[in-house]
């Protein structure tokens, strides 16, 4: 199983592109969700999907949009990226089931100058 | 709004000693706790879960506690060796929602 894959790893952007973000997971989990990470803060849910078709916002939603068309998969998409969306961005799935944790991926690194 | 939050100093221990780490919550009261791992440039590992019905939980050289009264989780490591420094990140559940708090390095010195 290869679990939660995320692409790109790295990626540059200028202020004003759009990029999707990737995020495939192999497990047949139903909820997946996206967190970003900075430098000496934890994790922050920008949204979240508890199964195709569903999505919902999380804390920091703004300037983030998310579809869940198939279970496998939960793209993230910047439509005109920014400075303050530089980050580390973390997909994690998880069965919807008691007493599972997170299967997160191993993350994007996002620098828009 | 709730909130989850850890020593954001580091705790720095030596081998062989039990580093115990804090999660406390505010105003809400999240079902289960769960904690997770994370080392330099890599994606969180989960660790434990605890509901908010259990008192405490142990894996191996791990364990969790839940006390709805303080409002607060603790993490402990026995035994502790340098393989075990990281950074300990702690999530509760708001319905459907995981949020986490900002973490705690642990550094373990031989």
């Amino acid at each position: 199983n290869a679990g939660v894959t995320q692409t790109p790893k790295f990626q540059v952007l200028k202020t004003g592109q759009s990029m999707t973000l990737q995020c495939a997971q192999d497990m047949n989990h139903e909820y997946m969700s996206w967190y970003r990470q900075d430098p000496g803060m934890g994790l922050r849910l920008i949204h979240y999907s508890v199964g195709a078709g569903i999505t919902d916002q999380g804390e920091v939603p703004n300037g983030y949009n998310v579809s869940r068309s198939t279970t496998e998969d939960f793209p993230l998409r910047l439509l005109s990226a920014a400075p303050s969306q530089t980050s580390v961005y973390f997909c994690a799935s998880n069965p919807g089931v008691a007493n599972y944790g997170y299967t997160f991926g191993s993350g994007t690194r996002l620098t828009v100058v | 709004s709730q909130k989850i939050e850890q020593n954001s100093e580091a705790l720095n221990i030596q081998e062989g000693k039990t580093a115990t780490l804090t999660c406390n919550y505010t105003n809400y009261s999240p079902a289960y706790l769960q904690w997770y791992r994370q080392d330099p440039g890599r994606g969180p590992v989960f660790l434990l879960l605890i509901r908010e019905n259990e008192k405490e939980k142990r894996k191996e050289r791990l364990k969790v506690t839940f006390d709805t009264t303080l409002k607060q989780s603790l993490f402990h490591i026995t035994a502790s060796q340098p393989a075990d420094s990281a950074t300990y990140l702690c999530g509760g559940n708001a319905g459907n929602m995981l949020t986490f708090g900002g973490g705690t390095r642990l550094m373990v010195k031989p």
